[in-house]
Parts: structure tokens; C-alpha cells; sequence
């Protein structure tokens, strides 16, 4: 299964676009990347999937370069709302799914 | 709306004693997880079970067990809980894969924050 690293931490103010890059340099032909997000005392909760290129939704947008190894999680015009722990996860041919230390992303007023 | 539920948001219990944590999910999913969480060390996966009455172990199965006797419950047994088992633990739940494997929601809930004295 591919390991994931992302950076521990991050600050940013009300208002900016945040980028939370994750490498993955052993990731499968068959992997997706998932990012998900998690609030304090609370559960997980899915973002974003993507496989290559550029997918986005309502909430954030995922950039995947050609070779698979990284991919960016862009988060525009953050509030302190979305002040909360980031996991990005590898997943494939495998029911399981692991999770990293995740980032942990603090938004100043 | 979806829902994974799990029988205790705070659980204090002491050395030695069984302690079971119950999961349940209403969105008839084959998949269920259990998951613990530690500051500094993200989700760690505990036991993980694809159909009823089958379970496989995870990362970090040792001192745990499970029970998943209907679809929708999933079980899990600390057998003489210790405190190095204090721990934030979280259920979650996905469908069966339909072709090329991938999940776009895993369904977690709230957790249970287990404190072995």
C-alpha cells in the first residue's frame, strides 16, 4: 500500500487559497487519492477523490501531476471554519484504507 | 441521511476489565472498519471486515478483537483492556466496490473516547 507524506502543520489567514501538498511516490496504477477532512472530536469526512489531472467540487479542488507521485489539495478563500486536520490517503485494490498523521491547518482571523 | 453510530461518545473503564464498542450503520454497506486515534499518530487501523462473520486484522490487531454477526453491527472487544488502549476509536463504513476499486465516502462516526484506568 502507498505511504503518504504531507507536512504536519499549517497556518493561514481568513480569506486565502491554501495548497496542502502530499507526496506519494510508491502510488499503484490502480490507486485513487482521497483526501478527507476532520474536526475535533469528530469523525473523518470525505473531500475530494481523484484519479489524474484536476477534479473539483463545491468545497475544494485536487491537482494530480502526469506521474502520479504528489498531488495538491487547494483549498480557496479558507475560513476559520475550515481551521481542521487534513489526511490525504492512497487507495486501490485493497478494502483498507491508511491514514497519516495527516495536516493539521490552523486559520488566523 | 446516512448514519454510522457508535454506543458510547466517552467510556471510562479500568485495567483488566472487557470492554465492547458497538458500530452501527443504516446504509447496508459490506464494508466496516474500527480505527484507533492518538495524538501525533493519525488513524490506525485496528480490525476491518468485508461481509458478516468475516474479519481480517489490521495494522494494530494485538489486544483486540471483533464480532460482526449481522450486516449492519460491528463489534469491538478489548478482552482485559490496559491503558495503553485509552484512545479515541472510530467506526466507519463503505459500500462494496463496484469495478475498478475505489471508495468516494468512507462514513465515519462521532467516535468513542475510551479512558482505561
Amino acid at each position: 500500500l502507498a505511504k503518504t507524506t504531507q507536512p504536519i502543520s499549517m497556518d493561514s489567514y481568513e480569506g486565502q487559497e491554501v495548497n496542502i501538498t502530499c507526496s506519494h511516490n510508491n502510488i499503484a496504477t490502480n490507486d485513487y487519492i482521497t483526501w478527507y477532512q476532520q474536526f475535533p472530536s469528530q469523525g473523518p469526512r470525505f473531500i475530494i477523490q481523484g484519479y489524474k489531472t484536476k477534479v473539483t467540487n463545491e468545497v475544494a479542488s485536487l491537482f494530480i501531476p502526469a506521474d502520479r507521485k504528489s498531488s495538491t489539495l487547494s483549498l480557496p478563500r479558507v475560513s476559520l471554519s475550515d481551521t481542521a486536520v487534513y489526511y490525504c490517503l492512497v487507495e486501490g485494490s485493497s478494502y483498507k484504507l491508511i491514514f497519516g498523521s495527516g495536516t493539521r491547518l490552523l486559520v488566523r482571523p | 441521511d446516512v448514519k454510522v453510530t457508535q454506543s458510547s461518545r466517552y467510556l471510562v473503564k479500568r485495567t483488566g476489565e472487557k470492554v465492547f464498542l458497538e458500530c452501527v450503520q443504516d446504509m447496508d454497506h459490506e464494508n466496516m472498519f474500527w480505527y484507533r486515534q492518538d495524538p501525533g499518530l493519525g488513524l490506525r487501523l485496528i480490525y476491518f471486515s468485508y461481509d458478516v462473520k468475516m474479519k481480517e486484522k489490521g495494522d494494530i490487531p494485538e489486544g483486540y478483537s471483533v464480532s460482526r454477526e449481522k450486516k449492519e453491527r460491528f463489534s469491538l472487544i478489548l478482552e482485559s483492556a490496559s491503558t495503553n488502549q485509552t484512545s479515541m476509536y472510530l467506526c466507519a463504513s463503505i459500500p462494496k466496490p463496484q469495478g475498478t476499486y475505489h471508495t468516494d465516502t468512507q462514513y465515519f462516526g462521532p467516535g468513542t473516547r475510551l479512558t482505561v484506568l
